[in-house]
């Protein structure tokens, strides 16, 4: 059982869009830096997104975040082929003095 | 280029032990704080554990506290996890990873590609 909470799965076509979401508590989303990673079938995870809503260098504005509360969004606009992977969340939780991550949502072009 | 190499993975019986190694490159080593993630088959990330930028602090999850030990020598650029009493369910792809701080709260920015440890008899 993750402390972050995410979808399983999402899927969509290609060029549409989806949202991930990610709920936590306060003692990690909700005063802590949220960060996005991607994970490419046999791949090492990578940076997407971090803090609020920024990419590192190389990383496609198709891709944005927000936080509200104790909740992260991810959304992936104009869906591709290459997009498909496992998208996970991740945050310093205050109370465990630990790295916390979602479970993991696997996203599929359809 | 920023880049970190894992070493030391293989195949190790239940109950024995293994130290992986991760070398850094094009970054002051030093200056960042350093954790372990493994992701095991079937399953998502699982952090292991983090390492303050002077080895000073160091945190663990619950599933491996008192089995595993994180480890650093700045002088050689280099992080270390050291593994007792490995069980089947260690096994996974084991990633060094840097932090965006000195002290581990600001998260992963950069990733290994990671070394495979299986346990088994």
């Amino acid at each position: 059982q993750s402390v972050l909470t995410q979808p399983p799965s999402v899927s969509a076509a290609p060029g549409q869009r989806v949202t991930i979401s990610c709920s936590g508590g306060s003692s990690n989303i909700g005063n802590n830096y949220v960060s996005w990673y991607q994970q490419l079938p046999g791949a090492a995870p990578r940076l997407l997104i971090y803090d609020k809503n920024n990419r590192p260098s190389g990383i496609s504005d198709r891709f944005s975040a927000s936080k509200s509360g104790t909740s992260a969004t991810l959304d992936i606009t104009g869906l591709q082929i290459g997009d498909e992977a496992d998208y996970f969340c991740g945050a310093w939780d205050t109370s465990l003095t630990a790295m916390v991550f979602g479970g993991g949502t696997k996203v599929t072009v359809l | 280029q920023v880049h970190l190499v894992e070493s030391g993975g293989g195949v190790v019986q239940p109950g024995r032990s293994l130290r992986l190694s991760c070398a850094a490159t094009g970054f002051t080593f030093s200056g960042s704080a350093m954790h372990w993630v493994r992701r095991a088959p079937g399953k998502g990330l699982e952090w292991l554990a983090v390492t303050w930028y002077d080895g000073n602090k160091k945190y663990y999850a619950d599933s491996v506290k008192g089995r595993f030990a994180i480890s650093r020598d700045n002088s050689k650029n280099t992080l270390y996890l050291q593994m007792d009493s490995l069980r089947v369910e260690d096994t996974a792809v084991y990633y060094c990873a840097r932090d965006r701080s000195w002290l581990g709260y600001y998260g992963v920015d950069v990733w290994g590609q990671g070394t495979s440890v299986t346990v088994s008899s």
